[in-house]
């Protein structure tokens, strides 16, 4: 059974900390893995989508790792802000037969706090 | 970056009564339309998956005569709760691509709907 498990479930850091959200997966073929942010109350909102190839990608202050061997991606954010505060969301598609099938994580609550 | 658009953004209905949720592409085509349900505090659960002009496919435990899906443009799709119970009572997302089940998602601001 495909699964995409999140850690930790929560986290306080203080502003301007970094930190570092974990997600191991078991799908398989798999095709691509993104991280979403939600904010409370709104859609999620697209930060980052790697292929089997890539290792790193970067989109401002996010920085999304993948180790396709080991099934771990993983998102470290430098310089928290306060808008960080939000639902983290590691989404991972792998492919059938009718095409590509997304598995969500649970995701992580993270809250950067003064 | 593509815009996508959901009306209404909340809902509140009495119970019985059925709600339409729609959910648009401003700025493309999008072939595939997924619908998501959403609890506190928890992740999103995906639905069902709807392409353009064809019946929309369902995930298990989800009852296809309660939760209306219809494709019917390139650019809208609509959820409808028929019969809507408090146990309904939801954030309700969705998200297209422009490529047939697969692709750059882009989310809805999603619908919360509350049943009395």
């Amino acid at each position: 059974k495909n699964q995409v498990e999140q850690s930790p479930q929560s986290l306080i850091i203080l502003e301007g900390k970094n930190c570092t959200l974990q997600c191991n997966y078991t799908v398989s073929p798999f095709s691509n893995l993104r991280w979403y942010k939600q904010d409370t109350g709104r859609g999620p909102v697209s930060l980052t989508i790697m292929t089997f190839s890539e290792n790193t990608k970067s989109n401002g202050r996010y920085t999304a790792t993948l180790d396709a061997d080991t099934k771990q991606s993983s998102l470290h954010i430098t310089a928290s802000q306060l808008s960080d505060s939000a639902s983290y969301i590691c989404v991972v598609s792998g492919l059938t037969g009718g095409g590509n099938k997304l598995t969500f994580g649970t995701g992580t609550q993270l809250k950067v706090e003064l | 970056g593509a815009v996508v658009s959901q009306h209404p953004s909340w809902v509140i209905c009495k119970s019985g009564t059925s709600v339409k949720i729609e959910c648009r592409s401003l700025d493309f085509q999008a072939t595939t339309m997924f619908w998501y349900r959403q609890f506190p505090k928890q992740s999103l659960m995906l639905m069902a998956t709807s392409n353009e002009g064809s019946k929309a496919t369902y995930e298990q435990g989800v009852e296809k005569d309660k939760f209306l899906i219809n494709h019917a443009s390139l650019t809208l799709s609509t959820l409808t709760v028929t019969s809507a119970h408090p146990e309904d009572s939801s954030f309700y997302i969705c998200s297209a691509s422009r490529q047939l089940n697969t692709g750059e998602l882009f989310f809805g601001e999603g619908s919360r709907l509350t049943v009395l």
